[in-house]
């Protein structure tokens, strides 16, 4: 099973900055396949870039992914006021289970 | 755009069999263009991946659940289903289904980029 860790566990910027969000994985992650998603309270997730790098239908350019192999980043080049949320990555390219990393908190500061 | 429902009883009790269905509109489960799978979150903990299924039939699942678990599909519902047997208060949580994109001739899998909006599951006496 793959492991992946994400930091911070907390991030604590200010709108208008720009965020860094990581995820490692314990092993190489098979053809890119991480994707990252957005958790607002009381909402289900929602994808915002597939195969580490590709933003999902409607997600705006401000949000990009980048990494290969172990190392993967979710990069929000601006920071809107709704940008902050729980951010999550996931593996989906290896065999089962299709492991979540722990989530990174991203706080008005 | 395919939209998910998810539906089933919101108390458990222990020991028992968890059962929840999610509906599919807007596009046919049977497209093959989507992996139909399940996610649970306890409350403020992370999500878990559970299973999934294809529309030949065709499951995988989290090996730490493999042996309660159960997902269906029901073509002519444009349903599919979970089952989770033998439920602890672990298993409370909010449960999701989603689809992952699939495009069978490239062979490439997308993201989960449609979440049904989440069913409460309380086990508890």
């Amino acid at each position: 099973e793959i492991v992946l860790t994400q930091s911070p566990g907390t991030l604590s910027l200010s709108p208008g900055e720009r965020a860094t969000l990581s995820c490692r994985a314990s092993q190489s992650v098979s053809s890119s396949y991480l994707a990252w998603y957005q958790q607002k309270p009381g909402q289900a997730p929602r994808l915002l870039i597939y195969g580490a790098s590709s933003r999902a239908t409607g997600i705006p350019d401000r949000f990009s992914g980048s990494g290969s192999g172990t190392d993967f980043t979710l990069t929000i080049s601006r920071l809107e006021p709704e940008d902050f949320a729980v951010y999550y990555c996931q593996q989906y390219g290896s065999s089962p289970p299709r492991t979540f990393g722990q989530g990174t908190k991203l706080e008005i500061k | 755009q395919v939209q998910l429902q998810e539906s089933g009883p919101g108390l458990v009790k222990p020991s028992q069999t968890l059962s929840l269905t999610c509906t599919v509109s807007g596009g046919s489960i049977s497209s093959g263009s989507y992996y139909w799978s399940w996610i649970r979150q306890p409350a403020g903990k992370g999500l878990e991946w559970i299973g999934r299924i294809y529309t030949s039939g065709s499951t995988n699942y989290n090996p730490s659940l493999k042996s309660r678990v159960t997902i269906s599909v029901d073509t002519s519902k444009n349903q599919f289903s979970l089952k989770l047997s033998s439920v602890t208060a672990a298993d409370t949580a909010v449960y999701y289904c989603a689809s992952v994109g699939y495009d069978g001739v490239l062979d490439y899998y997308y993201g989960m980029d449609v979440w049904g909006q989440g069913t409460t599951v309380t086990v508890s006496s």
